[in-house]
């Protein structure tokens, strides 16, 4: 079955940088594209960038000049690294299943929790 | 960037019927979804492009709209369905979501 795990720190120091792994399962990363959307504590949800099948990016221009997607098609893991961390980016981090314009994101990961805080 | 707003709270007993609103700051078309999110988890895909049921999801939740108004309904509501609802529009970009409106026992 589809499944999507997230794992990273749950503390990162301010002006650092945020390292988080999806590792999904259930499906391949050549077939179906996967989306990062963050949440902060009490707060609405916020996508922040999707890595495409053909392993293009796109990001939401409030993150852009912070955030990188990548990905390992071998591991089926992808890869989302924020630099410049402040207390605001403290939230959820979810990886969800993208199947691109149109569409909704079908499957989520279950969410990881970081906290910017020294 | 698209605002999706929804009212922040609504308050109702089982065996109502409670009505949910969205409003795009633009036309979406049909592309807007609705999610279910109890605390402590993932968001779940309850509608896709505004009136579609889910797989597994119980006939008592629909919704239709288009453009920038929006409706998803439960009914009747049951005490498991206590939770906020995330509207999500998909028609332009970047993809963004309402703020939720959270629903409360009377």
């Amino acid at each position: 079955q589809v499944q999507l795990k997230e794992s990273g720190p749950g503390l990162v120091q301010p002006s650092q940088t945020l390292s988080l792994t999806c590792t999904v399962s259930g499906f391949s990363l050549t077939s179906y594209h996967v989306s990062w959307v963050r949440q902060p504590p009490g707060k609405g949800l916020e996508w922040m960038g999707v890595i495409w099948t053909g392993g293009s990016t796109a990001y939401n221009s409030l993150l852009k000049s912070r955030l990188s997607i990548s990905r390992d098609i071998s591991k089926s893991q992808v890869f989302l690294k924020m630099n410049s961390l402040q207390t605001e980016d403290t939230a959820t981090y979810y990886c969800a299943r993208d199947r691109g314009f149109g569409v909704p994101f079908d499957y989520w990961g279950q969410g990881v929790m970081v906290t910017v805080s020294s | 960037d698209t605002v999706l707003t929804q009212s922040p709270a609504l308050a109702v007993s089982p065996g109502e019927r409670v009505t949910i609103s969205c409003r795009a700051s633009e036309s979406v078309s049909t592309l807007m979804h609705w999610y279910q999110q109890k605390p402590g988890q993932q968001p779940k895909l309850l509608i896709y492009k505004a009136s579609n049921l889910a797989s597994g999801v119980p006939a008592r939740f629909s919704g239709s709209g288009s453009g920038t108004d929006f409706t998803f309904t439960i009914d009747p509501v049951e005490a498991d369905d206590i939770a906020t609802y995330y509207c999500h529009q998909s028609w332009n970009s970047p993809r963004t979501f309402g703020g939720g409106t959270k629903l409360e026992l009377k």
